[in-house]
């Protein structure tokens, strides 16, 4: 089944403890993702990858890192969490031309106290 | 001010019901539009995407785009129960971005 995965499903962590949320997709899709969800504000780009080793800003990059080393799997890293990184994260994938039609990981539902 | 506007909501309806739902838009870069549909604690999912201006159909939904007003709608005919859920609409074009930029959302409630 094609699919994009993410894990943990769900996390309660404290501020300042390092965690990464793993993202992976089966669909040998160039292009990947991440998205955080707000309530009012909808869904904002923290990071994307056009391929392998490339890897871009997006809208609310403060706070987070990446990395892309292999096509399937597209790492969050949050080095020192804080209380105002408490959302909802959506990884996606999609092939490179074809950037409208994106797939969604499940969510990662994240609260820093 | 946002890029794309969209009423939150939550519009309740009764099963059997036509559906509008609506985004309004400021950047004329945008080139694709679509319609995800988001279930509570999942992901978004695609529904379906419209390039340029027109309109396209599929089953019981059908997408509008009009660009000179930058309006969008999608409509649901014959609303079910199970159509309950957020929707998105969302935009990519040639805006120097790479990602996708979504409304907030409008939450449906069909009521059976």
């Amino acid at each position: 089944e094609a699919q994009v995965t993410q894990n943990p499903r769900y996390l309660i962590t404290v501020t300042g403890k390092k965690l990464t949320v793993t993202c992976s997709q089966n669909m040998n899709h160039e292009y990947m993702s991440w998205y955080r969800q707000d309530p009012g504000l909808g869904l904002r780009q923290i990071y994307y990858s056009m391929n392998v080793e490339v890897t871009d800003k997006g809208d609310v990059p403060e706070g987070y890192k990446v990395s892309r080393k292999e096509k399937r799997n597209f790492p969050l890293i949050l080095e020192s969490p804080s209380p105002n990184q408490t959302s909802l994260y959506f990884c996606a994938s999609s092939l490179s031309g074809t950037y409208y039609e994106q797939y969604f990981g499940p969510g990662t539902r994240l609260t820093v106290t | 001010q946002k890029e794309v506007e969209q009423d939150p909501g939550p519009l309740s309806v009764p099963e059997g019901a036509i559906v509008s739902l609506n985004c309004t838009y400021s950047n004329s870069a945008f080139q694709y539009f679509m319609w995800y549909r988001q279930y509570s604690r999942k992901g978004p999912e695609l529904l379906m995407y419209t390039y340029s201006s027109g309109n396209k159909e599929d089953g019981r939904f059908t997408a509008q785009v009009d660009k000179s007003s930058k309006y969008i709608s999608l409509f649901i005919r014959d609303s079910q129960p199970s159509d309950s859920a957020t929707y998105l609409c969302a935009m990519w074009g040639d805006t120097g971005r790479r990602a996708l930029t979504f409304g907030s959302g409008t939450r449906l409630q069909v009521q059976p």
